[in-house]
């Protein structure tokens, strides 16, 4: 299958600082990107789509001034986080996705664990 | 009313047993359907797609019935290593193409 690729896996900050996720598609093109946070035993809930070329689609409830996304080619969108605190400390997951004839499937990186102090 | 939901869990379940997870969404005109696994700390897996006429690979199951918009997933004589979360995904139309995971079931498989 395809390979998703995020960096880095895991990153502890201070209250205040910025960080920034890396998400790349290393053996396919991927117009489109998702990011995801998932809080300990919850599911996965998508913050917003990543468009290649174009600004992201954040869903409801998620500050687009906070959570800046770039996707500034094919194979590569970040995530950074600005002025983090406590409460943003969470596992976020990039998708992208294969688009199939007969369905789409998503590629999920690896993930990375933020926590802030 | 969550646009998916699933069976709360935990299920404990003894080696070799058959277990089955079900799922519903709400928004009808959702188009394709899967079963994702995912363990502690990783990211989501997928498993198998879910189609119309059911589909099976190996040990694992999965059925979708379009008129009660239910989908289930069946795993027969469970091993240890299919201890996980089992996620049930929806893609859906609404505001273009958007997955919908489920909040999943936790799967315990003991010895």
């Amino acid at each position: 299958g395809a390979v998703v690729s995020q960096h880095p896996s895991w990153v502890i900050c201070k209250s205040g600082t910025s960080v920034k996720i890396e998400c790349r598609s290393l053996d396919f093109q991927a117009t489109t990107m998702f990011w995801y946070r998932q809080f300990p035993k919850q599911s996965l809930m998508l913050m917003a789509t990543s468009n290649e070329g174009s600004k992201a689609t954040y869903e409801q409830g998620v500050e687009k001034d906070k959570f800046l996304i770039n996707h500034a080619s094919l194979t590569l969108s970040t995530l950074t986080v600005t002025s983090a605190h406590p409460e943003d400390s969470s596992f976020y997951i990039c998708s992208a996705v294969v688009r199939g004839r007969a369905s789409d499937e998503q590629f999920f990186g690896p993930g990375t664990r933020l926590t802030v102090l | 009313r969550k646009e998916v939901e699933q069976d709360p869990g935990p299920f404990n379940v003894p080696e070799g047993a058959t277990v089955a997870f079900n799922c519903t969404y709400s928004n009808s005109a959702s188009q394709s359907f899967f079963w994702y696994r995912q363990d502690c700390r990783k990211e989501p897996k997928l498993l198998m797609s879910v189609y119309s006429s059911g589909n099976e690979d190996g040990r694992f199951t999965a059925q979708l019935n379009r008129a009660s918009q239910y989908i289930s997933l069946l795993i027969r004589d469970s091993k240890l290593s299919d201890s996980a979360t089992y996620l049930c995904v929806v893609n859906s139309p609404t505001g273009g193409f958007k997955t919908i995971f489920g909040a999943g079931t936790r799967l315990f498989v003991k010895a």
